[in-house]
Parts: C-alpha cells; sequence; structure tokens
C-alpha cells in the first residue's frame, strides 16, 4: 500500500508562476523526501526535510513539512518548462538495516511556456 | 545523471518466461533497492540487498528474486511472468543513509 496521497494529481501552470503540491502520510516519520520523474525514467532526489524541521529551502524548491497534520508541500517558484515531471513524496520505512521508501501515486507538473 | 546503471533499457518478454534485469551501483553505495512502478502509479518496493544479503522484502511473490554481487552490483529475476508484470523496474543506490540515487529504469513489457 502507498504511505503517501499526493494532491493535486495534475497541475499545469503557466512559466513563471508558482507551482504548489501536497502531500500526506499515514504513520509516524523522521523524514519526508521529495523525487522528480521526467517521461517514465529514473527518479530524481530533488529534497530532504527531517521530521524536527518545519520549513527547508533548495534553490527554487521550498518544502514544509507539518508532523502534527502528517503533510507537506512542495513549492516550486518561477517554474519553467523543464519543470515538467512527474513529483513524488516518499516517506522511508524499516525493515532491517536500512532504510527502505514508500511513494505516493504522484503529481504531474504541466509548465506551459 | 546520478551515476546509476541499468540495462536493459527495454525489454519484450512472454508470458510464462523468466527475465533478469541488471543494476551497477555508485562507487561505495553498498546497499540496493529494486521498485516497481506500474503505469500512472508511484514505485513500489519490491526488495533490498544490503552487502550480499537480502534485507527486507515487500510484497512481491517468490518468483521475484534477486543478487548482489562482491562489487555490489544486483540482479532482479522475475520467473513464470504475468501481464501484470509490465512495469518501470527501477534499482536505487545508496549507503545505507536516507538518500536514494536511481537508475534510469528497465521498462518491461509482458505479452
Amino acid at each position: 500500500s502507498q504511505q503517501g496521497e499526493e494532491d493535486p494529481q495534475a497541475l499545469s501552470i503557466q512559466e513563471g508562476e508558482n507551482a504548489t503540491m501536497n502531500c500526506s502520510y499515514k504513520t509516524s516519520i523522521n523524514n519526508l523526501q521529495w523525487y522528480r520523474q521526467n517521461s517514465g525514467r529514473g527518479l530524481v532526489h530533488l529534497i530532504l526535510i527531517r521530521s524536527n524541521e518545519r520549513e527547508k529551502h533548495s534553490g527554487r524548491l521550498r518544502v514544509t513539512l507539518d508532523t502534527s497534520k502528517k503533510s507537506s508541500s512542495l513549492l516550486i517558484t518561477a517554474s519553467r518548462a523543464a519543470d515538467t515531471a512527474s513529483y513524488f513524496c516518499a516517506t522511508p520505512f524499516y525493515t532491517g538495516a536500512n532504510s527502505k521508501l514508500t511513494f505516493g501515486k504522484g503529481i504531474t507538473l504541466s509548465v506551459r511556456p | 545523471e546520478t551515476g546509476v546503471t541499468q540495462s536493459p533499457t527495454h525489454l519484450i518478454k512472454t508470458r510464462g518466461q523468466q527475465v533478469t534485469l541488471r543494476c551497477s551501483s555508485q562507487s561505495g553505495h553498498n546497499t540496493v533497492s529494486w521498485y516497481q512502478q506500474a503505469l500512472g502509479q508511484g514505485p513500489q518496493f519490491i526488495f533490498q540487498y544490503y552487502r550480499e544479503e537480502e534485507n527486507g522484502r515487500g510484497n512481491f511473490p517468490p518468483r521475484f528474486s534477486g543478487l548482489q554481487f562482491p562489487n555490489y552490483s544486483s540482479e532482479l529475476n522475475v520467473n513464470a511472468l504475468e501481464l501484470d508484470d509490465s512495469a518501470l523496474y527501477l534499482c536505487a543506490t545508496s549507503t545505507g543513509g536516507y538518500e536514494q540515487y536511481f537508475g534510469p529504469g528497465t521498462r518491461l513489457t509482458v505479452t
């Protein structure tokens, strides 16, 4: 089963606008990660936020985490056509030594030139 | 580019056949995880290998098996292929930390 649920499922914006994507999860976590996937290829790690952090920035990305609501948001500012991709939130779970990831279904972002 | 490679890129197999997918690891990455991603879905965890031992398994039947080699590269084997096995198969490597580095995937089509 999938731990994370992203919304909206699809988002279409104009280049230069901001894109906000949300993720909710079910169980307690020690971190939450966002990944990007272009055209059904491999996933690229974007940003990780730890459970004791409320907000984190990386370039044009801003991630927030609200552990009381079990939710996170990813904001992409000043979007570009190259940001067109699917975005996934992922949370870790542990069976054995190292963490594994549970992903949501993803958000398809289209940025129109 | 993460430095993780997968082969082949695409593969077409017939129901009932067997398939082997391969993944190379980044230098120093002793952990490899395999994920299955059906069309329109997020990746689902299949299993993980750490220092050549299976280190956790998702909700997949035993006909999904794997290996990790001393150089930390890995194979995913699927026996008795079913139509529902058609998916993108992703491997991800790590040093055991939180962040995982994904390869480009192998697109498997079962007819």
